[in-house]
């Protein structure tokens, strides 16, 4: 299994406060996203990076921010976290070459926002 | 707008026989297509792919058909076993897309023993 770990597993946190995700990973990949899952809708992207400092955005990118300072960590950020964020988060990773699209998915973050 | 599409949330079939799960694209762009497999409180897992310039691609029990002219592909599961009980999630993406995947809604098999 791919070294990806995810933190926190669980939150709860109240509507107007700021929540950070970290995913971690010990696969030196270049490549890492940030996903959440609803039901009714799959896995759809948040944010993603192809490389230390280098991010942008995917589909669903209103209200989070990411940072990427290291090869090992991508943050998801939500700045003031809203009831419609209330998802299942999961941070994947990819390397660049001929197998650069099969990602490897964390375990995921459940976050409730009341 | 769904690029990518899973038109059947749930599949029910017995411990043994086959088991065909349905994805359709509308993007003419992509050329990638994956399968992922997720169990309840887990990550996805990836389970196989294909490219564009193959209509079948196999992996032990797991089959993939693509029929480009029809946007559509296919997982054929053959046999099923009650371990194959999961979502499965099709994906899509294109050469330059930076790796990024485009996902199905995600069909729930349950394979009865």
């Amino acid at each position: 299994d791919a070294g990806i770990t995810q933190s926190p597993r669980h939150k709860v946190t109240e509507t107007g406060t700021p929540v950070t995700l970290r995913c971690h990973q010990t696969e030196n990949h270049r490549y890492m996203y940030w996903y959440r899952q609803d039901p009714g809708h799959g896995l759809r992207l948040i944010h993603y990076s192809y490389g230390v400092k280098d991010t942008d955005k995917g589909e669903v990118s209103d209200g989070y921010s990411v940072s990427r300072s290291k090869t090992e960590d991508f943050l998801l950020t939500l700045e003031s976290a809203t009831s419609s964020q209330t998802s299942v988060y999961f941070c994947a990773i990819s390397e660049p070459g001929p197998n650069y699209n099969e990602q490897f998915f964390g375990p995921g973050t459940r976050l409730t926002v009341l | 707008d769904q690029q990518v599409k899973q038109n059947s949330p749930s599949l029910s079939v017995q411990e043994g026989r086959i088991s065909i799960l349905n994805c359709d694209y509308t993007n003419s762009m992509f050329d990638y297509f994956l399968w992922y497999k997720k169990y309840p409180a887990e990550g996805p897992t990836f389970l196989i792919s294909i490219s564009s310039i193959k209509d079948k691609n196999e992996d032990g029990r797991f089959t993939v058909f693509l029929n480009k002219s029809a946007k559509h592909l296919s997982l054929h599961i053959v046999p099923s076993q009650p371990g194959d009980s999961a979502v499965y999630f099709c994906a899509a993406t294109y050469s330059g897309n930076t790796g990024k995947l485009i996902f199905g809604q995600g069909t729930t098999l349950q394979v009865k023993p």
